[in-house]
């Protein structure tokens, strides 16, 4: 149980135009969902949170206008990245969270990834 | 600002041998997990600790957080190859929907 999976693994785009990456948990409601970059070699910088039906929150210095999140439904959240550009490029990762685990139990179920090279 | 430190950065070693990864923090968390990751992956997690001196064990994997709640460790006993990857820490603070904080990372390649 406690599967999410994202589309796509990889993509590469020209700069100027724009990417939609999706999120699915597949056999749980995700009331929860994150959006993380990873440079290569490094741990994951959170790049923002979105609940189901409500705005998401992004962290400091994360350009919401650039990063377009959408948590539409309790299963599916996007991150449309905006006029891409190459320093943009980075591996892209999503994880849900399900507000049927107890609390304090805080895990997150991470997505597989999705490489973006932006050319 | 990263919140919680990780040591060493990267360990190579031996099939066999034994190794500890730290996790550090002048900052409490209400849990810790830690995460292992491969190249091209998401994160999969592999323990959840809650309570300060907790110690759990998962095969040849054990997890301790610290009294004060403010750090961890993994030790793991006669590494196999198959242990290879990015080890991550990552903190939760607060009650409720919290977001995590992740460590630094360590990578760690075990060669046969």
């Amino acid at each position: 149980g406690a599967v999410v999976s994202q589309h796509p693994s990889w993509v590469i785009c020209k700069s100027g135009t724009s990417v939609k990456i999706e999120c699915r948990s597949l056999d749980f409601q995700a009331t929860t969902m994150f959006w993380y970059r990873q440079f290569p070699k490094q741990s994951l910088m959170l790049m923002a949170t979105s609940n189901e039906g409500s705005k998401a929150t992004y962290e400091q210095g994360v350009e919401k206008d650039k990063f377009l999140i959408n948590h539409a439904s309790l299963t599916l959240s996007t991150l449309t990245v905006t006029s891409a550009h190459p320093e943009d490029s980075s591996f892209y990762i999503c994880s849900a969270r399900t507000r049927d685990r107890p609390a304090p139990s805080y895990e997150q179920y991470f997505g597989p990834g999705t490489r973006l090279t932006v050319t | 600002t990263q919140l919680l430190e990780q040591s060493p950065q990267f360990l190579s070693i031996q099939e066999g041998e034994n190794l500890t990864v730290y996790c550090n923090s002048s900052s409490v968390f209400s849990s810790l997990q830690w995460y292992r990751q491969e190249p091209g992956e998401g994160p999969v997690l592999l323990v959840t600790v809650v309570t300060g001196g907790e110690v759990k064990k998962l095969k040849r994997l054990t997890f301790q957080f610290g009294d004060a709640r403010k750090d961890s460790s993994l030790h793991i006993t006669a590494a196999q190859p198959g242990d290879t990857g990015l080890y991550l820490c990552a903190g939760a603070r607060g009650t409720g929907f919290q977001k995590l904080v992740f460590g630094t990372g360590t990578r760690l390649l075990v060669s046969p």
